[in-house]
């Protein structure tokens, strides 16, 4: 079955601590992106890549870092810059090419940090 | 800048009655428009979808939108609620010239009382 995973589903650090997380598609997206959902206000764009070795900011960006070293993965990293990181993060994707398709989203990872 | 928004974070609707979900957008180009709901833990999926073709869209699960220019909105709409429907909706805007950014309103979450 094609799709996008996340991993893991829970996720607990402690504050200080850098964590990564992992977005995998077997779609065939040329692009990718990463939200940030807290209650209450939608969901909130951190970065983008429209295609491999290349990717852009989003509107809520400091504090975190990605690559896309691969077209089928976009791993984000939860620095220790990140003031308030507990939050639900979903990963998605689209065909791209120039055109506007939906995207397809992950089913998530909620990170907790104490 | 593309703008959506949902006013009113928590409907509720008995079951059988009409859900309305309202959508209001703010674009300075054509727009395309989305929703898509959210269960509880789970990522997005796709309701339906809005690129320039029909202006009545028919979604999954019963569900349909109307997009008017002149008002500048895109409400979704059932006829007859039903328990399943409880969950989260959320409506996005995206720019057509192809960079596929979406810009979500902040959601309704949708109670439907028996």
């Amino acid at each position: 079955d094609g799709g996008i995973t996340q991993s893991p589903k829970y996720l607990f650090r402690k504050e200080g601590q850098n964590v990564t997380l992992s977005c995998e598609q077997n779609l065939n997206h040329d692009a990718m992106y990463w939200y940030r959902q807290d209650p209450g206000q939608g969901l909130r764009l951190i970065y983008y890549s429209q295609i491999v070795n290349d990717f852009q900011k989003g509107d809520i960006a400091e504090g975190y870092s990605v690559s896309r070293e691969k077209k089928e993965s976009f791993p984000l990293t939860v620095t220790s810059a990140q003031k308030n990181p507990t939050a639900f993060y979903l990963c998605a994707s689209t065909s791209g090419g120039g055109r506007t398709y939906e995207q397809y989203f992950g089913p998530g990872t909620r990170l907790t940090v104490t | 800048a593309q703008s959506v928004t949902q006013l009113g974070s928590h409907v509720s609707v008995s079951e059988g009655a009409l859900v309305l979900l309202r959508c209001n957008y703010s674009s300075s180009v054509p727009p395309y428009l989305f929703w898509y709901v959210q269960y509880p833990n789970q990522g997005l999926q796709l309701l339906l979808k809005y690129t320039s073709a029909a202006t009545l869209v028919k979604g999954i699960n019963g569900f349909e939108a109307e997009f008017k220019k002149s008002e500048t909105s895109f409400h979704l709409t059932k006829p007859s609620a039903h328990m399943r429907d409880a969950a989260e909706y959320f409506c996005a805007v995206s720019d057509p010239r192809g960079n596929n950014r979406l810009a979500f309103g902040k959601g309704n979450q949708v109670v439907v009382i028996p």
